[in-house]
Formats: C-alpha cells, sequence, structure tokens
C-alpha cells in the first residue's frame, strides 16, 4: 500500500497554463506538506496544512495555491506556470509526536513538472 | 534556524563503514538532529533522529556530542543500494517541522 500518493508522476505544460497535482495520504496523519526540488537539488518547504488549515506559507508567489479538501488530501493548484516553476514537487505527511521529539515526514514519489 | 554543513560527496567501497558528519554550531535547545535519504527519483526517507549521545536503529546509528555542535551518522557495511543524498537536518520540536534541507552529501558506493 502506497503511504503518500502524487498523481501525476510526469507533467508537461506551456507556459501560462493552469495545472494542478494532487497528493493523498492513507497514513491517518494530521499534517500534509508541499516542497519544491529544484534543478540544483535543494529541497525547500512551499506550505502545510494541519488539519485542513493553512499553518505554514513560505515565500511562494500567489499563484501557487494549495487546497485541503479534507486531512487525507492536499492538493496543489499553480495558475499561470511559468519556465521558473520546473522542478520536482514532493508531499509529504506526518503526525505530532507526543511527548517530545519531532514529527517524522513521509514522502510521496514526487511529480516532475516541466513548463515549456 | 540552525544552518547545517555537510560535506558534498563521499566515496565508499561496498562493505565499508561510512561516517558523515554534520555540524550546526547554533543549534538550539529544542531542536533535534535528523537525517534524511534520497534516492534519485524518489522523495526523501526518515533515517535516524536524536537529541543527544547516540542512538542506533536497524540501519544506521548517530552519534551526538555533548556540545551538539555536530553529528555524525554512521552506516555501518555499506552496500551498492545505499548509494544516495544525506541530509542532516535540525528541526524543532513544535506542531509542525519546517524541514530545512541542505545541499546533502551524496555517497557514491562501488565495488
Amino acid at each position: 500500500d502506497t503511504a503518500v500518493s502524487q498523481t501525476p508522476k510526469y507533467l508537461v505544460t506551456q507556459m501560462g497554463n493552469d495545472k494542478s497535482i494532487k497528493c493523498e495520504q492513507n497514513l491517518g496523519h494530521d499534517t500534509m506538506y508541499w516542497y519544491k526540488q529544484d534543478s540544483k537539488k535543494f529541497l525547500k518547504i512551499m506550505f502545510s496544512y494541519n488539519n485542513k488549515e493553512l499553518i505554514i506559507n513560505e515565500t511562494v508567489p500567489n499563484r501557487f495555491s494549495p487546497k485541503s479538501p479534507d486531512k487525507a488530501h492536499l492538493n496543489l493548484h499553480i495558475n499561470s506556470l511559468e519556465l521558473g516553476d520546473s522542478a520536482v514537487y514532493f508531499c509529504a505527511s506526518s503526525q505530532l509526536v507526543a511527548g517530545g521529539g519531532t514529527d517524522t515526514q513521509y514522502f510521496g514519489p514526487g511529480t516532475r513538472l516541466t513548463v515549456l | 534556524l540552525a544552518k547545517t554543513t555537510q560535506p558534498i560527496s563521499m566515496d565508499s567501497y561496498e562493505g565499508q563503514e561510512v561516517n558523515i558528519t554534520c555540524s550546526h554550531n547554533n543549534i538550539a535547545t529544542n531542536d533535534y538532529i535528523t537525517w534524511y535519504q534520497q534516492f534519485p527519483s524518489q522523495g526523501p526517507r526518515f533515517i535516524i533522529q536524536g537529541y543527544k549521545t547516540k542512538v542506533t536503529n536497524e540501519v544506521a546509528s548517530l552519534f551526538i556530542p555533548a556540545d551538539r555542535k555536530s553529528s555524525t551518522l554512521s552506516l555501518p557495511r555499506v552496500s551498492l543500494s545505499d548509494t544516495a543524498v544525506y541530509y542532516c537536518l535540525v528541526v524543532n520540536t513544535g506542531t509542525a517541522s519546517k524541514l530545512t534541507f541542505g545541499t546533502g552529501t551524496r555517497l557514491q558506493v562501488t565495488l
């Protein structure tokens, strides 16, 4: 069983288009994330939702809009795609650990977005 | 956020022990040291986490000195399948961990 799944795995599109990437987790976690990994392999957090509420919102263009219909899903919609949006986008989920420590994040397989 | 510094790359032969050291000089009291592994075309995978001294699991060991300004990930008897990028992260406790990934260490294991 796939813990964190993303669709599509590959996405090739033209500049200016609007596209969505879907993420689902079946781990029962309360928190979900979106990360972007660029061509230089830097992995940066974009958003985080906890129980459908936005809790982390990094400096990301407002063309990127996350949507969480329920705590098992966090979709990423991107408007007016630009060349610089080409990257691999990873979804992740976690559950807060009570009593100290930090939550382990489980990542999806990634969606490789190519903007032409 | 505590910044981490680790070697960009390392090479090893199969069967050897590999130690990857990470420095985090401005680590805070509530920070934990966490290591993730990433294979090509996959998302990062949690390996190990510790606060101080030594932590061991079925995959690796993590050594943290008393001052906590550095840590060492130890992979015993690596195999070709351990070829990956290893990220050292300093993560604060809280409701949601905002993972800040650095450049990581690219480990290449050969025969």
